[in-house]
């Protein structure tokens, strides 16, 4: 299993520009998270989504969107690029609670380092 | 919704010595408290979790504590060495519903030679 693939590594950005950060898991998680780290900073929630179809807002979701098409991928849109969106973003994956006996734990991507300029 | 407090925001110790980080969380429906070590440019890797019906679980030199009635939760780290260095974040997740994690705002955790 390749786990949670994030593409790109890393990006820069000018003012005003889209694009859009890829995440596709292959452990068939119900659940998917998008986090952003700003440095020496903690994990705050963008998106998630328990399921393909079904997104719903974290803590710090604008400036941003999602879709869920499918149980392996979660693309996050970044549109109309600002310089307060430069950040490291995780996208994340778990089963649900009790799925195979799991506990919740959330699996990681490698992170995707975007700066606006 | 759910809030964690995490302190404290950097700890320095001597190679040897233990290390405590303490967390504290609002929401009395929160039920799953796993703590993740994230290396420098790395990404966070669960280290040990605990459920709302433990009080104590043990994994080797690590240890994490909970007391629900205060909602509080901590991390022991005991004989520490150099490879321990990392940010450390406590998080709070309820089984139900969306299975929403909140993670504290981490602590930067230096063993020192």
């Amino acid at each position: 299993n390749a786990g949670v693939t994030q593409t790109p590594k890393f990006r820069i950005l000018k003012i005003g520009q889209s694009m859009t950060l890829q995440c596709a898991q292959d452990m068939n998680h119900n659940y998917m998270y998008w986090y952003r780290q700003d440095p020496g900073m903690g994990l705050k929630l963008i998106y998630y989504s328990v399921g393909a179809g079904i997104t719903d807002k974290g803590e710090v979701p604008n400036g941003y969107n999602v879709s869920r098409s499918t149980t392996e991928d979660f693309p996050l849109r970044l549109e109309l690029a600002a310089p307060s969106q430069t950040s490291v973003y995780f996208c994340a994956s778990s089963y649900s609670f009790g799925q195979r006996g799991a506990t919740g734990e959330l699996f990681f991507g490698e992170g995707s380092r975007l700066t606006v300029l | 919704g759910e809030n964690v407090e995490q302190h404290p925001s950097t700890l320095s110790v001597q190679e040897g010595d233990s290390a405590v980080i303490k967390c504290t969380y609002s929401d009395s429906a929160s039920n799953y408290f796993p703590w993740y070590k994230q290396e420098l440019g790395k990404r966070p890797q669960l280290i040990i979790d605990i459920r709302s019906n433990v009080g104590e679980k043990k994994d080797q030199r690590i240890a994490v504590t909970l007391n629900k009635t205060a909602k509080h939760f901590s991390l022991h780290i005991t004989e520490t060495q150099p490879e321990d260095s990392a940010v450390y974040f406590c998080a709070a997740q309820s089984r139900g519903g969306y299975q929403k994690v909140t993670f504290g705002t981490g602590t930067k955790l230096q063993v020192i030679p």
